[in-house]
């Protein structure tokens, strides 16, 4: 069955540390890719999305993900973080089906 | 332009009740998606729907059930529900069906069973 694993699912790190969100799924398709954020009290939202050309893709925020179709993963990452990117992110995969798989999500919370 | 909008946002039912959920997706967007969000599963994909037609379905029982009325809104109906229902059920829209398009969330409606 398609899946997606974030295999970290709590982080804690002080600011201006570099974040690396980790990302694998199992299909051996063609997949559109994204990862959404969750902030305390607030909706889902997009970060950024992948769906052909550039592996590399830079999202809001500073944040940016990189596409490695032999390892099937989408990896986020930050290169300093701050305070207020504490929050849950989600990772989440789409085969050009009516269907979107999500992660089980990874808390980060960020010290100040 | 509104975004996605959820009612009620806060529910309380007792077991074996049965509970409508509504969803306004934002002006233009034909697909609606619903999703289960409890901590540490993620969000579980329920249904899809577009045009008025359920497009995909996730694996939960007969009890969850879906519909979409011809102004884009769409419902969902949990029957006889179970304490492991207790959840935040999130709809999301899309201008069209399938993965090109990214999706918009609600607010979710909080739903707990006692």
């Amino acid at each position: 069955a398609q899946s997606v694993s974030q295999h970290n699912h709590h982080v804690i790190l002080s600011e201006a540390a570099s974040l690396e969100l980790g990302c694998n799924y199992s299909y051996g398709g063609t997949v559109n890719l994204f990862w959404y954020v969750q902030y305390p009290g607030q909706h889902l939202q997009l970060l950024l999305k992948y769906f052909s050309g550039d592996p590399l893709v830079k999202g809001i925020k500073g944040f940016e993900a990189e596409f490695i179709k032999s390892k099937f993963s989408f990896n986020l990452r930050k290169p300093s973080v701050q305070w207020s990117d504490t929050a849950e992110y989600f990772c989440a995969v789409n085969p050009g089906t009516y269907k979107y798989i999500f992660g089980t999500g990874t808390r980060l919370k960020v010290l100040a | 332009k509104a975004g996605v909008t959820q009612t009620p946002r806060y529910l309380i039912k007792t077991r074996g009740q049965q509970v409508t959920l509504s969803c306004s997706p934002i002006s233009g967007h034909r697909s609606v998606s619903w999703y289960q969000q409890t901590p540490g599963q993620g969000l579980q994909f329920l249904f899809e729907y577009f045009s008025e037609t359920q497009r995909n379905k996730g694996n939960f029982p007969g009890r969850f059930s879906g519909r979409q009325f011809s102004n884009s809104r769409s419902e969902m109906n949990v029957s006889t529900l179970e304490l492991g229902d207790s959840a935040l059920y999130l709809c999301a829209s899309s201008p069209v069906a399938g993965g090109n398009y990214e999706q918009y969330f609600g607010p979710g409606t909080r739903l707990t069973v006692t």
